[in-house]
């Protein structure tokens, strides 16, 4: 079964506009972290944001924030107030102990923002 | 902080060819991991050491493909001999274990690996 699912291969979204990259994920470990990544055209895999299952309140990074709904196992990124430089590949993760420390990694949603 | 160091970071060979890649880890991480990443199958995970002991390479793709870790400070990927469905970009990554609250893995730049 899949542990992370990213249903949106591409998006797109007005320069300036808010955006939201859905996840869901799968774990019956009580403790486990979940992660953003982005990676742009040039390669690199950027960390954004993390959200820990026994955080209260939903992590905040600068224009990211994580919608956690813990409830419906889902984990979505929302990028405000898009900029060009948003435009890439962004990968949604999960780590549990469960399964031995792995990091788990969706199939990642292609963000082009549009000028 | 240096970050994850990996080299080279673009290697080119001709089939049957030997290829080792290398990685240097953050220090005092615990956990190394390599993935392999392609646009057909997206971002594997080959193996993973915890404290320089390999902790699970099934996704090492078959037995051509090994990984070392010798110390904690040092890890080598090596392809023997080397298949053009290898060409893909090769990422080393590290973390603390996952007691040490808000640890995500970090990344290295990739080998991106073209074998012809």
């Amino acid at each position: 079964a899949q542990k992370i699912t990213q249903t949106q291969p591409g998006m797109f979204v007005q320069e300036k506009e808010a955006v939201t990259l859905d996840c869901t994920y799968d774990t019956s470990d009580p403790s486990y972290g979940l992660f953003w990544y982005k990676q742009p055209s040039s390669g690199e895999m950027i960390f954004l944001i993390y959200q820990g299952s026994y955080d209260q309140q939903n992590a905040t990074e600068g224009r990211y924030s994580l919608n956690f709904q813990k409830a419906r196992k889902s984990a979505n990124l929302v990028i405000s107030a898009s900029q060009l430089g948003d435009s890439a590949m962004y990968f949604c993760a999960m780590r549990d102990k469960n399964t031995g420390n792995q990091f788990y990694f969706g199939t990642g949603t292609s963000l082009t923002v549009i000028p | 902080d240096a970050g994850v160091i990996q080299s080279p970071r673009h290697e080119v060979t001709e089939m049957g060819q030997e290829v080792t890649l290398r990685c240097k880890p953050i220090s005092g991480h615990d956990y190394l991991f390599w993935y392999r990443q392609t646009m057909m199958r997206g971002l594997e995970l080959l193996i993973y050491f915890n404290n320089n002991v390999p902790i699970d390479d099934s996704g090492m793709p078959e037995d051509r493909f090994s990984a070392k870790m010798p110390n904690a400070s040092f890890s080598t990927l090596k392809i023997q001999p080397s298949e053009p469905r290898d060409s893909a970009v090769y990422f080393c990554a590290s973390s603390f274990n996952t007691d040490r609250a808000r640890s995500p893995l970090h990344f290295g730049n990739g080998t991106r690996l073209t074998v012809t």
